[in-house]
């Protein structure tokens, strides 16, 4: 089946340092969404993106669909110990979402 | 507006036991699906439904089976639990667009 390959796998920074992660894929998609899973939580939409090269922000959030629609990323701008967590990036096949396997964020304060 | 409700948060299983995983939304949305995660692998689709009475498989369906008899109801059943599906599972529904996907809270099921 498909497969997302998300990088990094993991992170570590201090507060305050801008971050940015990104998902490739073989396969091209017509939608690209981010979400963030909080422990102990499911996963909750941050970014959906719908067309490529559509850039989008959402607060300290951006995401940008690419060009050849096979690749995202996310960028955190001004990091916070909040955004601790694990982030997703998921591709629309028809029906189906497929999911990386996900980019663990640790901050330190 | 609770969104999508899954039931219970927790389970234990011996391996060959059945149960049922619950999922409830009252979002009227169409689309349902469930996902199991699992450490590095991200979310994963065993089944999905796109409307009450129809139901096809994901990527990982083995050892599941579903029904969609209502629009907000669509649970998952485990035939003969094994370990291979300890897991945390979690439900989601699709609006009318088919792209944002909301996810209930999951169950962390444990087979032992």
């Amino acid at each position: 089946g498909q497969q997302l390959n998300q990088s990094p796998q993991s992170m570590f920074i201090q507060e305050g340092e801008d971050v940015s992660m990104n998902c490739t894929s073989s396969s091209i998609f017509n939608t690209w969404l981010w979400y963030k899973q909080d422990p102990g939580e499911g996963p909750v939409l941050l970014i959906a993106l719908y067309k490529a090269g559509e850039l989008t922000s959402n607060g300290r959030l951006t995401a940008q669909f690419g060009i050849t629609r096979k690749d995202s990323f996310l960028n955190i701008s001004a990091s916070i110990p909040s955004d601790v967590g694990i982030y997703f990036c998921a591709g629309r096949d028809g029906n189906k979402l497929v999911f990386g396997a996900g980019t663990i964020l640790r901050v330190k304060s | 507006n609770a969104g999508v409700t899954q039931t219970p948060k927790f389970q234990v299983l011996k391996t060959g036991q059945s149960m049922t995983l619950q999922c409830a939304q009252d979002m009227n949305h169409e689309y349902m699906s469930w996902y199991r995660q699992d450490p590095g692998m991200g979310l994963r689709l065993i089944h999905y439904s796109v409307g009450a009475g129809i139901t096809d498989q994901g990527e990982v369906p083995n050892g599941y089976n579903v029904s969609r008899s209502t629009t907000e109801d669509f649970p998952l059943r485990l035939l003969s639990a094994a370990p291979s599906q300890t897991s945390v599972y979690f439900c989601a529904t699709t609006g009318p667009r088919r792209t944002e996907a909301f996810f209930g809270q999951g169950t962390r099921l444990t087979v032992v």
